[in-house]
């Protein structure tokens, strides 16, 4: 039931562009993106809801593909302040409102 | 406005112990979600109330782990005869707001539980 992330682990240098995958087994209603940084809580990105996709900030942006259960989220001309975890939570259809995390994808930005 | 707050942020205690943790969420939201956090891992929800009652509480690990929301506001997750298994971080988060997507769930700054 817990989606898998990809990849692991990516190393970028400031400007850069990356992609991080969410995909699950079951099918979704919403899929939420969370940047987690070290001993801090997650700050929430954007939530893409079935039947569409919602854009969050000027150059993090993520689909939704609702047939093959995936999500992408695309990070532009990286910045330092983008390094962290970052982790998709997916919410099935018909199940209750709880979220059911990735294992996390770790992102770092080197100057 | 103020963000989601959990007391203490760390709590250490010895195995067998009871311990409490409190969530505040944010004014006017309506759920309120208990999440726990191992090292290297994801969020792995535990409870979820919508109001007073607990809508999905399919996470909780077992008996030992009891949670309230008496008022629909603050939440207290209450673990008895805690093990050295349990140490995580706590976090809590909340949705239902007036503005925004209202499935969005913010999440507080979590508790540190060391069990020795």
């Amino acid at each position: 039931q817990q989606p898998v992330q990809s990849p692991q682990a990516v190393i970028l240098r400031e400007g850069e562009d990356a992609v991080i995958n969410c995909s699950s087994s079951k099918a979704l209603y919403s899929v939420h993106w969370y940047r987690q940084k070290h001993g801090e809580a997650p700050v929430f990105l954007m939530i893409l809801l079935k039947g569409g996709e919602q854009k969050g900030h000027e150059k993090i942006s993520a689909s939704f593909n609702e047939k093959k259960q995936q999500s992408s989220l695309y990070l532009t001309a990286s910045q330092l302040s983008y390094s962290g975890t970052y982790f998709c939570g997916t919410r099935p259809q018909g199940g209750s409102e709880k979220l059911v995390f990735g294992k996390g994808t770790k992102l770092t930005v080197n100057p | 406005g103020a963000g989601v707050s959990q007391t203490p942020s760390n709590k250490v205690t010895e195995k067998g112990k009871y311990v409490e943790l409190r969530c505040d969420p944010i004014s006017g939201h309506t759920a309120l979600y208990w999440y726990r956090q191992s090292l290297g891992q994801g969020p792995e929800f535990l409870i979820y109330f919508q109001g007073t009652g607990a809508a999905d509480d399919s996470g909780l690990p077992n008996d030992r782990f009891f949670a309230v929301r008496p008022e629909g506001s603050v939440s207290t997750l209450k673990i008895q005869r805690t093990e050295r298994g349990d140490s995580a971080v706590y976090l809590c988060a909340s949705s239902g707001g007036t503005s925004g997507s209202f499935d969005t769930q913010y999440f507080g700054p979590g508790t540190r539980l060391t069990v020795l």
